[in-house]
């Protein structure tokens, strides 16, 4: 059974534009929650977190929101630049342990 | 964050083979990790390293398939063992730093023929 879960597997969005990348999970048992970014022949690159008791952590141009109620976060780029083109990964951490259940990642394009 | 280097970065294999992946890093860390993300799939972890112990497996991961050596606090090898077409993957080591941040090393891409 999927955990995690990134229902869409790409999104296009114009440069400039915002870009929102979705997760659900199914398990309460997690404390935090990661995003990371992919690019190509690279190994992925961690991006911001948030805890479990948090409804939204701000980094820059990326801020997540977690929706406990929903069992839904969400990664918000704004503005989107062509270097975030990657496949973006979202991971949940089990309560109190070390180990990280991801998603199956959303390939995002930003076009000029 | 540490930096984090795999060998080889990848890989074409025959079946019933075996392959031992190399994961070095700039600094000491107590926790590594091995993950796979097979095509078009997410990254499942393998198990855990930590210095000085038996690696812990995940569910459907087992030593006598993936053995694991974790001799000091930079370096740890995976080994696919008797490889087939289904263990094509690419196969990733992580490193703990800070609670609860994974860092990753650029991973070796693994074919098996």
């Amino acid at each position: 059974d999927q955990q995690v879960k990134q229902n869409s597997p790409s999104l296009s969005v114009q440069e400039g534009r915002i870009s929102i990348l979705n997760c659900d999970y199914t398990n309460s048992m997690f404390d935090y929650f990661l995003w990371y970014k992919k690019y190509p022949a690279e190994g992925p690159t961690f991006l911001i977190s948030i805890s479990s008791i948090k409804d939204k952590n701000e980094d820059g141009r990326f801020t997540v929101f977690l929706n406990k109620s929903a069992k839904h976060l969400s990664l918000h780029i704004v503005p989107s630049q062509p270097g975030d083109s990657a496949v973006y990964f979202c991971a949940a951490r089990v309560y109190n342990t070390d180990k990280l259940i991801f998603g199956t990642g959303t390939r995002l394009q930003v076009f000029p | 964050s540490a930096v984090i280097s795999q060998k080889p970065s990848r890989d074409i294999c025959q079946r019933g083979t075996s392959l031992t992946i190399q994961c070095q890093v700039d600094s000491q860390v107590t926790m590594m990790f091995w993950y796979r993300q097979q095509p078009g799939q997410s990254l499942t972890l393998i198990a855990t390293a930590n210095q000085g112990s038996e690696a812990t497996y995940e569910s459907g991961f087992v030593i006598d398939k993936f053995p694991i050596s974790r001799p000091n606090l930079t370096f740890s090898t995976l080994t696919v063992s008797n490889m087939s077409p289904e263990d094509s993957s690419i196969y990733l080591c992580s490193v703990q730093q800070g609670p609860y941040e994974q860092y990753f090393g650029p991973g070796t891409r693994l074919t098996v023929t």
